[in-house]
């Protein structure tokens, strides 16, 4: 079970954001790799890939996205946050399957 | 560019049946796995089904299960989704989604634009 808080979150502009995700049970395989990623849909479009193995920003993603954690707890972070990062953010774990997302959290711009 | 387009959705009854296709182009469709997640209508994403880039292996989500196939047709570049005794909870946008290793490793790089099938009398 993958675990998301806060449902949602509203920012000003400029400003941090910080998103939390927990797993019942470590994401780390005897390969060494941890099997958690972010995505992010934004409104009206599909989901994209942020964050691959807890802590890789995906090709195209900006710096300020940022990810860390490691075994079952995992955060997002969003640096100086913008008005186009506005949408829904999952965790997803791989570790096994099936395949789980959290419940999503909603960032909003104040 | 990786192109993934979703066919085959609309509307069904309860316990009818559906397949859906997803016609893949932009890179060697048989070196990666593919899967197909789904998003009922203002909910989250669900993790539906994936199959290796050979087609040698599947996986699904306990929810589908003996109900739902998905398979792959290398010399048209086309995943498919074969859909069973559907349930009104089946309705939601149905995502192709390529990943990034020949198994089904959960790194979704890309995705299609989704194509909605709804499950009702």
């Amino acid at each position: 079970v993958m675990t998301q808080t806060p449902l949602s979150l509203s920012v000003a502009p400029g400003q941090s954001a910080s998103i939390s995700c927990k797993s019942s049970h470590s994401l780390l395989r005897s390969d060494g790799k941890t099997y958690l990623y972010w995505y992010l849909q934004k409104p009206g479009q599909s989901p994209r890939l942020l964050i691959y193995e807890v802590s890789n920003r995906f090709s195209g993603v900006p710096d300020r996205f940022s990810g860390s954690g490691s075994g079952t707890d995992f955060t997002l972070k969003i640096s100086r946050v913008e008005a186009e990062d506005v949408g829904v953010y999952y965790c997803m774990q791989s570790i096994e399957v099936p395949i789980t997302f959290g419940g999503g959290t909603k960032v909003e711009i104040k | 560019e990786v192109q993934l387009v979703e066919s085959g959705g609309g509307l069904v009854q309860p316990g009818g049946s559906l397949s859906l296709s997803c016609a893949a182009s932009g890179f060697t469709f048989n070196t990666y796995a593919m899967n197909w997640v789904r998003q009922a209508p203002g909910k989250g994403l669900e993790w539906v089904a994936g199959i290796s880039g050979s087609g040698a292996s599947t996986n699904y989500a306990d929810s589908v299960k003996g109900r739902f196939t998905i398979s792959r047709d290398k010399s048209k570049n086309i995943v498919y989704l074969q859909m069973n005794s559907l349930r009104a909870e089946d309705t939601a946008l149905y995502y192709c989604v390529k990943d990034h290793e020949w198994w089904i490793r959960g790194w979704f790089d890309s995705w299609g634009q989704g194509t909605l099938v709804t499950v009702s009398s």
